[in-house]
């Protein structure tokens, strides 16, 4: 079946580097990739998101890229700080449905 | 706030036990969504609701029982679970189903649940 592999299952990093996480995903017709934030006690919150039309998007120190042919999808975070530490979620989806494969959760540690 | 509300935030029942999860959104969302959340593993998706209709079951076993009473309101019916079953239930909500911004979807801070 469809799947979304997602790695490192942990990082670390010092204040103000950089981090990267990958996720490659099975499904061609996946159009639609969504990064979540899960803090502590919390639920998933969208932090930013991308659609098979665009390769790269940016939201401040945050920012996504996409490569369909390899199938492949990155969250970058620059200048960490240490309330970015939390458990990072990718996810695919197919248009017209309502499914989203999840992958299995980095937990970012960013040290001060 | 995400504008998805669910109670209680904790729960620890026993295997004989009747319990239910409820889920709430305010953000006038036509699809809701039940997920399971387990360690190291990635979130399951449960049920489906559209338009308070069922589109999709998981293959979930018959323990859990969705409800879904109107579009703001989901509910899950708890009956003889199983120690396997202690997770964190997630409910979701968005706008519908098809693509551009209405798919997104706004999570609840969960029910960690713990069966004895």
């Amino acid at each position: 079946g469809e799947n979304v592999e997602q790695h490192p299952s942990t990082l670390s990093v010092q204040e103000g580097d950089s981090a990267v996480i990958k996720c490659t995903y099975s499904d061609s017709a996946s159009n639609y990739f969504p990064w979540y934030k899960q803090e502590l006690g919390k639920g998933p919150q969208l932090i930013i998101d991308i659609r098979s039309n665009v390769g790269e998007k940016k939201d401040q120190r945050i920012a996504v890229t996409l490569n369909k042919t390899a199938k492949h999808f990155s969250l970058h975070i620059t200048e960490t700080q240490p309330e970015d530490s939390a458990v990072y979620f990718c996810a695919a989806r197919a248009s017209g449905t309502y499914k989203y494969i999840f992958g299995t959760g980095t937990r970012l540690k960013v040290l001060a | 706030e995400t504008g998805v509300t669910q109670t209680p935030r904790h729960l620890v029942m026993g295997m004989t036990n009747k319990k239910s999860l409820k889920c709430e959104q305010h953000l006038g969302h036509n699809a809701m969504y039940w997920y399971k959340q387990s360690a190291k593993k990635p979130l399951e998706l449960m049920f489906v609701y559209s338009l308070e209709e069922r589109v999709e079951n998981n293959s979930v076993p018959s323990r859990f029982s969705p409800e879904c009473p109107n579009s703001s309101h989901l509910f899950l019916h708890l009956h003889t679970l199983q120690p396997e079953d202690s997770a964190l239930y997630l409910c979701a909500s968005s706008q519908d189903y098809s693509s551009g911004s209405q798919e997104t979807q706004y999570f609840g801070p969960g029910t960690r649940l713990l069966v004895l």
